[in-house]
């Protein structure tokens, strides 16, 4: 089942925060986030497996609530080099299927 | 080396022709997947194989079909194509569906 993302676009100025989610109606086996820069493949950022789990990756961390219907991404301080595409994904451990929400744009201005 | 290798990088071809896709591994993964992801950047599972076994056949058309000689290589071949066939196909690996997954360069597929 597809997740949702919010907001679809975001747009900021270097050095402020962002959050984008990443949601089910149904509870999610695994939240996968990706970034993929323009014309180029995605690339890993982090799972998280467990409700409740948290981690963090220098200035991007991310959650997953209790239910594990909901998981967020944040991004600190934002520099240029964040400005990409996020997605979500989702996968149910040994259906070997995973699927990726619609994506979240975000650009990051000097 | 490259992780996940995809060729052509790109590939533009007539309405109606048939057209294949290649894709390696070299991570020793057990799970390949392709990807189509159209102009508003949505990235849509098409297939996904487990140890040369197809585990899921999402409602593409039959006009695709996905080939794997052995583990590290899942091929993407594509007969008659149409105009709407045109995006950006992706292929990617991984160990398994709650690890990382690795992205070929993608081909950029174009119908005329």
């Amino acid at each position: 089942q597809q997740p949702v993302q919010s907001p679809q676009a975001v747009i900021l100025r270097e050095g402020e925060d962002a959050v984008i989610n990443c949601s089910s109606s149904k509870a999610l086996y695994s939240v996968h986030w990706y970034r993929q820069k323009h014309g180029e493949a995605p690339v890993f950022l982090m799972i998280l497996l467990k409700g409740g789990e948290q981690k963090g990756h220098e200035k991007i961390s991310a959650s997953f609530n209790e239910k594990k219907q909901q998981s967020s991404l944040y991004l600190t301080a934002s520099q240029l080099s964040y400005s990409g595409t996020y997605f979500c994904g989702t996968a149910r451990g040994g259906a070997q299927k995973l699927v990726f929400g619609q994506g979240t744009r975000l650009t990051i201005n000097p | 080396d490259t992780a996940v290798s995809q060729t052509p990088k790109y590939l533009v071809t007539q309405m109606g022709n048939d057209k294949s896709i290649k894709c390696e591994q070299n991570l020793g993964h057990d799970t390949m997947y392709w990807y189509k992801q159209d102009s508003k950047k949505f990235l849509k599972i098409m297939f996904s194989y487990n140890n040369k076994e197809l585990i899921i056949n999402e409602t593409v058309p039959n006009r695709f079909s996905p080939k794997s000689p052995d583990k590290a290589h899942l091929n993407l071949h594509i007969n008659s194509l149409e105009l709407g066939d045109s995006a950006v196909y992706f292929c990617a690996s991984s160990l398994t569906d709650t690890t990382e997954a690795f992205f070929g360069q993608g081909t950029r597929l174009t119908v005329v």
